[in-house]
């Protein structure tokens, strides 16, 4: 059973406009939520996280929401450029039973000039 | 500079064969995990280790053996008992306790099967 699910598998956005990735989650011990960028044949790198004592964190054009009472978080970039296409997967976690991570299954950005 | 290298990049298996991929890093972090990617999927836990000469399984360890002698070095050996190995390998670390849980990756070993 996937405790973490991006519905997703792709999305297209033109250069400019705003991008917004899905994830939902089962599990409500979860308490720390993390996005991850991938190239191809590249290992992920990260991106921006989210404690659950928050609702939103900002960084430049990276933006999370986390929406507690549905299970639910997105990213979104503004403005997407083309350098973003990738494929962006969600990860989460329990703070306080070590560091394991639980991934969804990743949503591949295309961002069109 | 710091950072977690996965060795070698491309690694091709014959059938009944033992292979082990090389993970090091200098990020002076004491976990280490390592991951699967199969085509269009997310990323499926292995094997992890906390500390040093201690490791626990992940979601898919059958097939997959690990060490950790170093605080540098976890090496994942893929035994002829797994037998789907072809996948992309990522290996990954961080920092222990009650840190946010960013993990940090290597470049990965794609592996297939001769």
């Amino acid at each position: 059973d996937q405790q973490v699910k991006q519905n997703s598998p792709s999305l297209s956005v033109q250069e400019g406009r705003i991008s917004i990735l899905n994830c939902d989650y089962t599990n409500s011990m979860f308490d720390y939520f993390l996005w991850y960028k991938k190239y191809p044949a590249e290992g992920p790198t990260f991106l921006i996280s989210i404690s659950s004592i928050k609702d939103k964190n900002e960084d430049g054009r990276f933006t999370v929401f986390l929406n507690k009472s549905a299970k639910h978080l997105s990213l979104h970039i503004v403005p997407s450029q083309p350098g973003d296409s990738a494929v962006y997967f969600c990860a989460a976690s329990v703070l306080t039973a070590g560091n394991m991570l639980t991934f969804g299954g990743g949503t591949r950005l295309m961002v069109k000039p | 500079d710091g950072g977690i290298t996965q060795s070698p990049k491309y690694l091709f298996r014959k059938e009944g064969q033992n292979v082990t991929l090389s993970c090091e890093q200098n990020l002076n972090h004491d976990a280490m995990y390592w991951y699967r990617q199969d085509p269009g999927q997310g990323l499926r836990l292995i094997y992890y280790s906390q500390i040093v000469n201690d490791f626990q399984k992940g979601d898919i360890a059958e097939g997959y053996s690990v060490s950790r002698e170093k605080k540098e070095s976890f090496p994942l050996t893929v035994t002829s008992a797994q037998k789907n190995p072809t996948a992309f390998y990522l290996c990954a670390s961080s920092i222990q306790g009650l840190a946010k849980n960013i993990q940090y990756f290597g470049a990965g070993t794609r592996l297939s099967v001769l």
